[in-house]
């Protein structure tokens, strides 16, 4: 089993609906981000969470570290949101390297 | 500010030939760490450095190695190439490592034919 999960792999939505991704691991982590590879591969990091909340526009990302949970949302999402989202935990045993989960496929359809 | 800048961005090579691309991180940034990203595996850690030192290494055969210069500039090799080296190499760098928020180069795209 991967040490970190993410649902759905795929979801397609109309313009403007309400979007989320969820993200679940296995393991302690001490810092949780959040990225957006678009198509070409440029990868942009959203959000990096370590408790709580933040918010960016009309991204939000949440952690619940109790349940070794965090999620992505997006408001009144876009055609241009449609990317692929990462999820990766840096692991708390203090090792230097991210581990990923394998992606959430978001399509917004005009 | 200028961005990572990845060198070359797209390569083609034959199996058994060895290739090395460049990763040049945002001024100031002391870490660097490099991924493979293929359809199969996803993305997976390969390496970072800090310093010139590495300081953790992924679950790759020793055909994959790398280097940070003083100028904290890094570099990978894959030395006999398999046609399972196609992938698009990512590296990303930050002030002292994955603690910190991780700013991505745009690739190198790998072809091994």
């Amino acid at each position: 089993k991967n040490e970190v999960e993410q649902s759905p792999q795929n979801l397609t939505a109309q313009e403007g609906e309400f979007i989320t991704i969820n993200c679940s691991y296995s393991v302690g982590i001490s810092a949780l981000h959040w990225l957006q590879q678009h198509p070409g591969g440029g990868i942009v990091s959203l959000f990096m969470l370590s408790s709580g909340k933040k918010k960016h526009g009309r991204l939000i990302a949440t952690i619940n570290i109790q349940e070794k949970h965090s999620s992505l949302h997006i408001t009144a999402s876009h055609p241009r949101d449609s990317a692929v989202y990462i999820c990766a935990v840096h692991k708390d045993q203090g090792a230097q390297k991210l581990v990923f989960g394998q992606g959430t496929r978001l399509t917004i359809n005009p | 500010k200028a961005g990572v800048t990845q060198t070359p961005r797209y390569l083609i090579k034959t199996r058994g030939q060895q290739v090395t691309l460049s990763c040049s991180p945002i001024s100031g940034h002391r870490s660097v760490s490099w991924y493979q990203q293929t359809p199969g595996q996803g993305l997976q850690f390969l390496f970072e450095y800090f310093s010139e030192t590495q300081r953790n290494k992924g679950n790759f055969p020793g055909r994959f190695s790398g280097r940070q210069f003083s100028n904290s500039r890094s570099e990978m090799n894959v030395s006999t190439l398999e046609l399972g080296d196609s992938a698009l190499y990512l590296c990303a760098s930050s002030w002292t490592g994955v603690g910190n928020e991780q700013f991505f180069g745009p690739g190198t795209r790998l072809t091994v034919l």
